[in-house]
């Protein structure tokens, strides 16, 4: 069965103190990993798109990198509305299912 | 013009009652689904529908039965509540082959008393 784990469970950051995300994942053939950021009260808002080991995403302070085994969510320079919980999900290939993690909550404070 | 629209936004109810959830989506997208998500945050697919046809039930309980009108619309019926049955639950759509980029509702929050 997929797994995907995140860590950590919650992460505190100064205004300005760069840090990363981390989700590891096991899935039958990769077809995508997907990072996305849920505000309190809302619906998960998709960030990024994964295919293969190496690749890389960016959007504004957020980049996204994948390996075979996990992946990175680098938060550059965070602001205090970058305060979230990240979610990452696989989707294993030729099946529609998609496997999320628990989510890492951040808080940035100013 | 609210992507994926769901109401209500709030249940509150005894146990034994039944409930139904409505979703609505104008993004034009083939694929409508049902998550839940509990108090840790889980969020986990309990139904897929592509262009009002089933194709994802995860192991839910058969009170649980979700009805797609249109590939437009996914309503989800809850007969006789459960205390466990307690969660938010969101709805949300996809274009058909893109599952994991998924554009979901703000989400209804049910609490069974």
């Amino acid at each position: 069965e997929d797994q995907v784990t995140q860590s950590p469970e919650a992460l505190r950051l100064q205004e300005g103190e760069s840090s990363s995300l981390n989700c590891s994942y096991t899935v039958s053939g990769l077809r995508g990993l997907f990072w996305y950021r849920q505000d309190p009260g809302k619906g998960p808002e998709f960030l990024f798109t994964l295919y293969s080991a190496g690749e890389e995403k960016e959007k504004e302070r957020l980049k996204a990198t994948l390996t075979k085994k996990e992946s990175f969510l680098h938060i550059t320079a965070p602001k205090p509305e970058d305060s979230a919980t990240y979610l990452c999900a696989v989707q294993a290939g030729g099946y529609q299912k998609v496997t999320f993690g628990t989510g890492t909550k951040l808080q940035v404070i100013p | 013009d609210t992507a994926v629209s769901q109401t209500p936004k709030y249940l509150v109810t005894q146990m034994g009652n039944d409930k139904s959830i409505k979703c609505e989506q104008n993004l034009g997208h083939d694929t409508m689904y049902w998550y839940k998500q509990d108090s840790k945050k889980f969020l986990k697919i309990m139904f897929s529908y592509n262009n009002k046809e089933l194709i994802i039930n995860e192991t839910v309980p058969n009170r649980f039965s979700p009805k797609s009108p249109d590939k437009a619309h996914l309503n989800l019926h809850i007969n006789s509540l459960e205390l466990g049955d307690s969660a938010v639950y969101f709805c949300a759509s996809s274009q058909i082959g893109d599952a994991g980029e998924l554009f979901f509702g703000e989400g209804s929050r049910l609490t069974v008393l």
